[in-house]
């Protein structure tokens, strides 16, 4: 079974800086697809970025850009120029060749601070 | 477009009572997913189906849940009878096959308190 690691519970950065939350995966598959999603205080869970295994360059979305290790299976999420309405949870998830559901994380609860 | 809806929001029961989830998933897509989020366990896969057909349930906790999806917008969650650990906020999501990333979209979740 995958597992998907945040080490990091809680971080805390002021506007403007630039923060990368980690996230490192178990698996034993070679083809798969990464995650990052937000969650606000709202709960609503949404997608920020994705990563395909088989793809080198790392995914970039405006501000949110990933650095994926293959080999070292780690996935971090960097954020550029924090803004106060980055102040969510964030999850890792991990979505296996044979299988359809998403692994999490237990999440990193990121505090931008004015 | 709509994404996907979720009702109630906000469900508080009695220990014992049948609670039943709705979830409608974004129009044209053909896999619904069923989440837990609790504290203690995060967010846990209970069951998905794939074009109204129910792939896989090894994460239902137990006989008690139960869950279908009688036609492609539409499927429901049941909890009976329901339990004090069954509080928690459940998530419905969806995805289209055909996009190839893979990528799932969530509901807004309901709430559930089962004092």
């Amino acid at each position: 079974a995958q597992t998907v690691t945040q080490s990091q519970p809680e971080m805390s950065v002021q506007e403007a800086e630039t923060v990368t939350l980690s996230c490192t995966y178990d698996t034993s598959e070679n083809n798969y697809y990464l995650f990052w999603y937000k969650q606000p205080p709202s709960r609503q869970m949404i997608l920020v970025i994705r990563q395909e295994a088989y793809k080198q360059q790392n995914a970039t979305e405006n501000r949110f850009s990933v650095n994926f290790q293959k080999a070292a299976k780690s996935f971090s999420l960097k954020i550029s120029d924090s803004q106060l309405g980055d102040t969510a949870m964030y999850f890792c998830a991990f979505r296996g060749g044979g299988a359809d559901g998403l692994t999490f994380g237990k999440g990193t609860h990121l505090i931008i601070q004015p | 477009d709509a994404g996907v809806i979720q009702s109630p929001r906000h469900e508080v029961t009695e220990m014992g009572q049948e609670v039943t989830l709705r979830c409608k998933p974004i129009s044209g897509h053909d896999y619904l997913f069923w989440y837990r989020q609790t504290m203690m366990r995060g967010l846990e896969l209970l069951i998905y189906f794939n074009n109204n057909v129910p792939i896989d349930d090894s994460g239902m906790p137990e006989d008690r849940f139960s869950a279908k999806m009688p036609n492609a917008s539409f499927s429901t969650l049941k909890i009976q009878p329901s339990e004090p650990r069954d509080s928690a906020v459940y998530f419905c999501a969806s995805r289209d096959s055909t996009g190839g990333g893979y990528e799932q979209y969530f509901g807004p979740g309901t709430r559930l308190t089962v004092t």
